[in-house]
């Protein structure tokens, strides 16, 4: 089946530095990933859309400027958060659909345990 | 705009028993698609079971089935012969017309052995 790949799976960063998360489709094109937040006990919340070739679309209250996503091949995106502060310790999942057929199911990478200390 | 509904936070079943997690979503698009997540302690998310909106049958996937009923908006997941294996949050998501999911709440479930 198709596998999204996302790395690191942990990190721990310092106040006010930036960490890049990438996020991999193995052996499909993605034109289009998305990006969550889930906080501890909470659901997923989606955070941006990811596209190839053009600006991300972030969802309401989400700062781009913050949280800055690239998708620059059509089997990688990158969502780097700036500047990082304890409120963003969190945990970030992708997620990629294979094929051009909409309400597919999602494929998700393994997410990423952040902790900014 | 799209919304999930998971009304229990947290539910147990005795192991090799059936449970029924609940899901009621809210649209007002005519084509739509209803998933099932689980995720254990690891944060992955495992993708078990779709039902699509123009779908008749309820969907099915080994020990997994959906029970659409489209009238009332729900889309419960019924896992049956529970196993330990089983234990983790389960969540219910919708999409519509984008591939961009929006999730319920979750529901954490027990097996007890």
């Amino acid at each position: 089946g198709a596998v999204v790949s996302q790395h690191p799976s942990r990190v721990i960063c310092k106040s006010g530095t930036s960490v890049k998360i990438e996020c991999r489709s193995l052996d499909f094109q993605a034109t289009t990933m998305f990006w969550y937040r889930q906080f501890p006990k909470q659901s997923l919340m989606l955070m941006a859309t990811s596209n190839e070739g053009s600006k991300a679309t972030y969802e309401q209250g989400v700062e781009k400027d913050k949280f800055l996503i690239n998708h620059a091949s059509l089997t990688l995106s990158t969502l780097t958060v700036t500047s990082a502060h304890p409120e963003d310790s969190s945990f970030y999942i992708c997620s990629a659909n294979r094929g051009y057929i909409q309400n597919t199911e999602a494929f998700f990478g393994q997410g990423t345990r952040l902790t900014v200390v | 705009a799209q919304k999930i509904t998971q009304t229990q936070p947290g539910m147990f079943v005795q192991e090799k028993e059936a449970v029924t997690l609940d899901c009621t979503y809210d649209t007002s698009d005519q084509s739509y698609g209803l998933f099932w997540y689980k995720q254990p302690s690891s944060g992955e998310m495992i993708f078990l079971i779709y039902q699509g909106s123009y779908d008749e049958q309820n969907a099915t996937e080994g020990r997994y089935s959906l029970n659409f009923q489209k009238a009332r908006k729900s889309a419960n997941l019924v896992i049956s012969a529970s196993q330990l294996g089983d234990s983790a949050m389960y969540f219910c998501a919708a999409s519509s017309g984008t591939y961009k999911y929006i999730f319920g709440t979750g529901t954490r479930l027990k097996v007890l052995a």
